[in-house]
């Protein structure tokens, strides 16, 4: 089993949609949770944190389900800046090496 | 202030050729990450530097090294070239406070 799984995607919605994401990952005892985004060859730019009990912000919101080893990325009212390649990021604990999902692929069209 | 910056932007070698790509992290900021994205692919973890020390490195070949300078800048190099390592290398310093990462534009490595 892979540390940090994604759905590929792409995940095809219209403006306006709602969307979601889930990460899985292996590791029980990892500690940090992120969201990065990464639009075409470029560099990835964090998204978001994601604490236990969860967080928002704006169209954003994420959250951290421990017992099940998952985090969500919800996304409303999407729009077209919204297309890019969203990385799930988790940090094992005492590991300190960031790992990352392949990432979810999202298109937003008219 | 500064974010994390990556030279060069681009570089063209050929197979068994060595390359050297160049990384200054944010001020103040002394964990600098490399990481390898082939195209199509995810981000895969290459080397961490903290404090002028190697403290891990992921699943790539010896010809894979790198240092971190007393002034917390990063060199990775790539010896032996072959035709697989062309990819985007990305480096990243964190934050001691969020252990947020923080990339560079990144070096695009083609090895033909």
């Amino acid at each position: 089993r892979k540390e940090v799984e994604q759905d590929p995607g792409p995940f095809n919605v219209p403006e306006g949609a709602t969307v979601a994401f889930n990460c899985t990952y292996s590791n029980s005892a990892s500690q940090s949770f992120f969201w990065y985004r990464q639009d075409c060859r470029k560099e990835p730019k964090l998204l978001m944190s994601v604490y236990s009990s969860g967080n928002e912000d704006g169209r954003f919101t994420a959250q951290l389900n421990r017992a099940s080893q998952y985090i969500s990325l919800l996304i409303r009212d999407s729009k077209l800046s919204d297309s890019a390649t969203y990385l799930c990021v988790v940090t094992p604990g005492g590991s300190y090496i960031p790992t990352f999902g392949r990432g979810t692929s999202l298109i937003v069209h008219p | 202030e500064a974010g994390v910056t990556q030279s060069p932007t681009h570089l063209i070698k050929t197979r068994g050729q060595q390359a050297t790509l160049r990384c200054s992290p944010i001020s103040g900021h002394t964990s600098v990450y490399w990481y390898q994205q082939a195209l199509g692919l995810g981000l895969q973890f290459l080397l961490w530097y903290d404090e002028g020390e190697e403290r891990n490195r992921g699943n790539f070949p010896p010809r894979f090294s790198g240092r971190q300078f007393p002034n917390y800048s990063s060199e990775l190099n790539v010896n032996a070239l072959e035709l697989e390592d062309s990819a985007l290398y990305l480096c990243a310093s964190r934050s001691g406070l969020t252990g947020e990462l923080f990339f560079g534009e990144g070096s695009r490595l083609t090895v033909l």
